[in-house]
């Protein structure tokens, strides 16, 4: 596709249910981040990949999150036990360059919100 | 540690008028500076980059963004705005190799309403 896809776009989770987040990110892009936007606040930044290495995991906020991206192209955010403070839009990123983060493309987003 | 301070949660303008949206910096060494719109229920969208060179920076849309290194600030702005550029914007700032995270920082966002 020609942008960044991310699916679903809305999630609604039972507290203590595991849940996955996927994103298809422009083709070709080798850098991939995630950030998470809680209602009101900037994108916090969770976690970076550089094609299929995770280079930088210092922003994922438990063990309960673990995100991966096997073959360099598509990956998934998944949370494990949510929380009602899990509750956030979660934004992925692409980029053509491979340095840790130049302009970005970012997709629409998933909302979650934890029961 | 890098952080980014956007001081209003809402900016009022009419339609013609020149906008500002402020934004502030603190980071370690040269910053490599941002600036991204959120319109609704669409992703975060590229405006414009500083790097290094001119303190003015051209951007999409008819933007632009003023580096001042003295005042650690990087103010967006726009000679004459119309309805469509009320939006979410926000500022971000990463550090170079040198000092400063690689992974950039966002601020909390501004509204900006502009008024037909």
């Amino acid at each position: 596709g020609a942008g960044v896809s991310q699916s679903p776009r809305y999630k609604v989770a039972k507290r203590g249910q595991d849940v996955a987040l996927r994103c298809d990110p422009i083709s070709g892009h080798v850098s991939l981040f995630w950030y998470q936007q809680a209602l009101g606040q900037g994108p916090e930044f969770l976690t970076y990949f550089q094609n299929e290495a995770q280079l930088d995991k210092s922003g994922l906020p438990s063990d309960r999150f673990f995100a991966e991206r096997p073959e360099g192209s598509v990956s998934t955010l998944k949370i494990q036990r949510t929380q009602q403070e899990d509750s956030a839009v979660y934004l992925c990123a692409s980029s053509d360059k491979m340095d840790r983060f130049t302009e970005a493309f970012f997709g629409q987003g998933t909302r979650l919100t934890v029961v | 540690a890098q952080s980014v301070a956007q001081p209003e949660d809402q900016v009022n303008v009419a339609e013609g008028n020149p906008l500002t949206v402020k934004c502030t910096y603190s980071v370690s060494g040269n910053p490599y500076l941002f600036w991204y719109v959120q319109y609704p229920n669409r992703g975060l969208q590229f405006l414009l980059k500083y790097i290094t060179g001119d303190n003015l920076v051209k951007g999409s849309y008819g933007f632009e963004a003023e580096f001042n290194k003295s005042q650690t600030s990087f103010h967006l702005k726009k000679p004459s705005a119309l309805v469509s550029d009320s939006a979410l914007y926000f500022c971000a700032v990463r550090g170079f190799a040198s000092g400063g995270s690689y992974i950039p920082t966002f601020g909390r966002g501004t509204s900006l309403i502009v008024h037909p």
